[in-house]
């Protein structure tokens, strides 16, 4: 099946530091999403993607869809504590009801 | 928030027996998944349903079954549980329209011994 492959798998910043992670795919998607997961809980979504070359912000947070649609970027800017988790890319491999495909995850460990 | 419940949260088991874990809804959504979730693998898709009583299977679906006999509800069953089951099972929901969005449970954690 298509693979997502996530980077970096993990990151140790310090608070205030801004925080960059990739995903890309061998094949083209049509929506790229992302979701943060805190210990104990659920994926929870934080943007999702529609269009090619979109940019979208929810906050400190912003996501780009690559434009060859096969790669999508994550930033926060100005880490705080709670943005201590783990983030997956997601997409739909097929027409979306079929369920997303995840990557791995990029662990993100904030020092104090 | 999509209302979804899993139970149990936490289960020990031991090698042979059969487990079954439950996921309910309660915002009425058509499809629902099972997934696991393992170190270095991140979330894998076991069974999906896209109404009642018609079920696929995922990426990862050997050794599991499920069924969906009302739309609010989703059973993962594990006829003989091996320890390679250890894992932590989620359960989502797709939200409706078309933003691809699934709503996640908040995990089922079982232990094979």
């Amino acid at each position: 099946g298509q693979q997502l492959n996530q980077s970096p798998q993990s990151m140790f910043i310090q608070e205030g530091e801004d925080v960059s992670m990739n995903c890309t795919s061998s094949s083209i998607f049509n929506t790229w999403l992302w979701y943060k997961q805190d210990p104990g809980e659920g994926p929870v979504l934080l943007i999702a993607l529609y269009k090619a070359g979109e940019l979208t912000s929810n906050g400190r947070l912003t996501a780009q869809f690559g434009i060859t649609r096969k790669d999508s970027f994550l930033n926060i800017s100005a880490s705080i504590p709670s943005d201590v988790g783990i983030y997956f890319c997601a997409g739909p491999p097929g027409g979306g009801a079929d369920g997303l495909t995840f990557g791995k995850g990029t662990h993100l460990i904030i020092q104090p | 928030d999509a209302g979804i419940t899993q139970s149990p949260r936490h289960k020990v088991t031991e090698t042979g027996t059969p487990v079954t874990l439950r996921c309910h809804q309660t915002e009425n959504h058509r499809y629902m998944y099972w997934y696991r979730q393992d170190p270095g693998h991140g979330l894998r898709l076991i069974h999906y349903s896209y109404g009642v009583k018609d079920t696929d299977k995922g990426e990862v679906s050997d050794g599991y079954s499920v069924s969906r006999s009302k739309t609010e509800d989703f059973l993962l069953t594990l006829e003989s549980a091996t320890s390679s089951q250890t894992s932590v099972y989620f359960c989502a929901t797709l939200s409706p329209g078309d933003t691809g969005e699934l709503f996640f449970g908040e995990g089922s954690r079982l232990t094979v011994l």
